[in-house]
């Protein structure tokens, strides 16, 4: 079974309008954290935004804010204000413990591509 | 900054040859990953490694081999490559007091 869920393959937005980039995840780990990560058409992979599972206050960092529902096991990604290099692939990551050797590791989702039109 | 390099952004290799893909990373990390990337897949773990020598299979180990001798260093090694392994391969990095992994800029990796 999957354990992160994006459902949307492709997202279009105006530029400057605000869109949300939709994530699901399944753990019965009760300490976990979930990241978004951009990777632009270059191919690098960009750290956006950190979730901890105890965390109370949702994340922010600049225009992008997660839309943290904890009963509903999603993990949304909001930019506001987009702008036409926000264009690239978005990953939702969460982490969880290896079963073997304790360290930590990342799940990814499939991705969503947006694209910003002007 | 953080620096996870690896050796090639493009590779072209035929089939049955074996193939290294280093990344090396500045920043001391006890952690290094290898991920394999493809359209509507998303980011696959072939092996991780906590410390030296030692190492974890991920999600898709199969055909797939890992070396780390020294800390800053992680090879991903495919003993006799193969077309299903044309992909592009990520190799990461992260500390446990550090929240996220840091990523390399990517092998596209051809196998003809």
């Amino acid at each position: 079974a999957q354990k992160i869920t994006q459902t949307q393959p492709g997202m279009f937005v105006q530029e400057k309008e605000a869109v949300t980039l939709d994530c699901t995840y399944d753990t019965s780990d009760p300490s976990y954290g979930l990241f978004w990560y951009k990777q632009p058409s270059s191919g690098e992979m960009i750290f956006l935004i950190y979730q901890g599972s105890y965390d109370q206050q949702n994340a922010t960092e600049g225009r992008y804010s997660l839309n943290f529902q904890k009963a509903r096991k999603s993990a949304n990604l909001v930019i506001s204000a987009s702008q036409l290099g926000d264009s690239a692939m978005y990953f939702c990551a969460m982490r969880e413990l290896s079963s073997q050797g304790g360290s930590e590791k990342l799940v990814f989702g499939k991705g969503t591509k947006l694209t910003v039109n002007p | 900054d953080v620096k996870v390099t690896q050796s090639s952004r493009y590779l072209v290799k035929r089939t049955g040859e074996k193939v290294f893909l280093e990344c090396v990373q500045d920043m001391d990390h006890e952690n290094m990953f290898w991920y394999r990337q493809d359209p509507g897949l998303g980011l696959r773990l072939i092996y991780f490694s906590y410390d030296v020598k030692m190492k974890e299979k991920g999600d898709i180990p199969e055909g797939y081999s890992v070396s780390r001798e020294k800390k800053e260093r992680f090879s991903l090694i495919l003993e006799s490559a193969s077309t299903n392994q044309t992909s592009m391969y990520l190799c990461a990095s992260s500390s446990p007091g550090v929240v996220t992994q840091y990523f390399g800029p990517g092998t596209r990796l051809t196998v003809l």
